[in-house]
């Protein structure tokens, strides 16, 4: 069975630095997505790493996948208050399209 | 991209009826799907919305409970069926592109509260 795990789970940062977030899954797949969602709004999609080694980049945010280590990266830099949200990966089950999501990671930055 | 409507966006509910969920994509999409998030939680698959046959439910997930329909490539339904207070939960379809490389996008979600 996939399993996907994000940590951290909850992430407070001040503006102007850096953090990870790290997504690890449990069995191979060589497609995993980044999605933002706002409280209360849907899923916005952010990345789409379809291979080992894509590196995908985006504002402040940068993706990355090893799908060799069954992990993605989620980098941000000189974080902003407007990146508060939380960040989902979600990794397909087998090629079959179907998503299965880590729990999250809730993003505050501070002033 | 692909824009993704769904009506209602909420609906409160009494125990034991039923609620249809309609999801409305803005251009022909290779493959829909029907998830649930529960309050503050992450979200979970619950069925592949088929073109014209039955749909395909993941574990947990029966169609008794949730029969869903997908009578063309735009437009499906989820109906959630003899409804409990556990029901409450925000439900999302998405839709999978022609051209999107694999690319999932999501409906803004039906918040449904069952009392």
């Amino acid at each position: 069975e996939l399993k996907v795990e994000q940590n951290p789970l909850f992430l407070s940062m001040q503006e102007g630095k850096n953090y990870t977030i790290y997504c690890n899954y449990s069995t191979t797949s060589d497609r995993l997505y980044w999605y933002r969602q706002d409280p209360g709004k849907s899923l916005e999609s952010l990345f789409v790493l379809l291979s080992n080694g894509a590196v995908k980049q985006e504002g402040r945010l940068m993706a990355s996948l090893d799908t060799k280590a069954r992990l993605s990266t989620l980098h941000i830099t000189a974080a902003v208050h407007d990146l508060s949200a939380t960040y989902f990966c979600a990794v397909d089950k087998g090629g079959s399209e179907k998503l299965v999501f880590g729990k999250g990671t809730k993003l505050t930055v501070n002033p | 991209s692909a824009v993704i409507s769904q009506k209602p966006s909420r609906d409160i509910c009494q125990r034991g009826t039923s609620l249809t969920i309609q999801c409305q994509v803005d251009s022909q999409v290779t493959m829909m799907f029907w998830y649930r998030q529960q309050p503050g939680q992450s979200l979970t698959l619950i069925a592949t919305a088929n073109q014209g046959s039955e749909a395909t439910y993941e574990s947990g997930f029966v169609i008794d409970k949730f029969p869903i329909s997908r009578p063309n490539l735009t437009f499906s339904t989820l109906t959630v069926s003899n409804m409990s207070p556990e029901d409450s939960s925000i439900y999302l379809c998405s839709a999978i592109e022609w051209s999107s490389y694999n690319e999932q996008f999501f409906g803004p979600g039906t918040r449904l509260t069952v009392l």
